[in-house]
């Protein structure tokens, strides 16, 4: 069935490091990708997204590039900030053109020290 | 997003009550969800409607039992739960039901069941 898969967390960096953070898929079909964000205490916000091969979503200096061949979704960032500490969720959308079901990872824990 | 809210933020109740959450979006879409997010595990979708109209069901027990009277209101109405209920209630919300629409998130309800 359709799935995703993250690393697992959590990620410890220090402030100003390079964020990589693992994602890839199983899917039939051509499904859109997602990047979300959890803040504590708080909702899922969209960080970016792609909906098709090769497209690059960007956001807040974060990166993730579709890449059909590898079946990933790697998000990126060249240099963290404290205030990027958070839960980030890979998801993928898949269905008919009528259905909008999203399929989460298990989410990566991201701390980032000063 | 602010344009996603939910009551109450938080609730605690016995096994025998009867409670309902809320979701309202101010966004104008035509699309709600539902989705369970509980400790270590991904976040699940329970209930998709559109158009007010219940297009899936993710194999969620009958103690859950959900109501979308408008486009703009979906209810969670809750009775004789579990203590392994207890997890954080997620409302979304899209434009459209297409898989490349993007899903705003409520921030939750945290919900414990005694």
């Amino acid at each position: 069935g359709d799935s995703v898969t993250q690393m697992e967390g959590p990620v410890t960096l220090s402030e100003e490091a390079f964020l990589t953070i693992n994602c890839t898929y199983t899917a039939t079909g051509y499904p859109s990708l997602f990047w979300y964000v959890q803040y504590p205490g708080e909702g899922l916000q969209l960080l970016l997204k792609a909906t098709k091969a090769d497209d690059k979503g960007s956001n807040k200096g974060f990166e993730a590039t579709y890449r059909k061949e590898t079946t990933s979704f790697h998000l990126e960032k060249g240099s963290v900030q404290v205030s990027d500490s958070a839960v980030y969720f890979c998801a993928l959308s898949i269905g008919s053109s009528n259905t909008g079901k999203l399929i989460f990872g298990q989410g990566t824990t991201l701390q980032v020290k000063p | 997003e602010t344009g996603v809210t939910q009551t109450p933020r938080h609730l605690v109740m016995g096994m025998t009550n009867k409670k309902s959450l809320k979701c309202e979006q101010h966004l104008g879409h035509n699309a709600m969800y539902w989705y369970k997010q509980s400790a270590k595990k991904p976040l699940e979708l329970m209930f998709v409607y559109s158009l007010e109209e219940r297009v899936e069901n993710n194999s969620v027990p009958s103690r859950f039992s959900p109501e979308c009277p408008n486009s703009s209101h979906l209810f969670l109405h809750l009775h004789t739960l579990q203590p392994e209920d207890s997890a954080l209630y997620l409302c979304a919300s899209s434009r459209r039901l297409v898989i490349t629409d993007t899903q705003y998130f409520g921030p939750g309800t945290r919900l414990t069941v005694l």
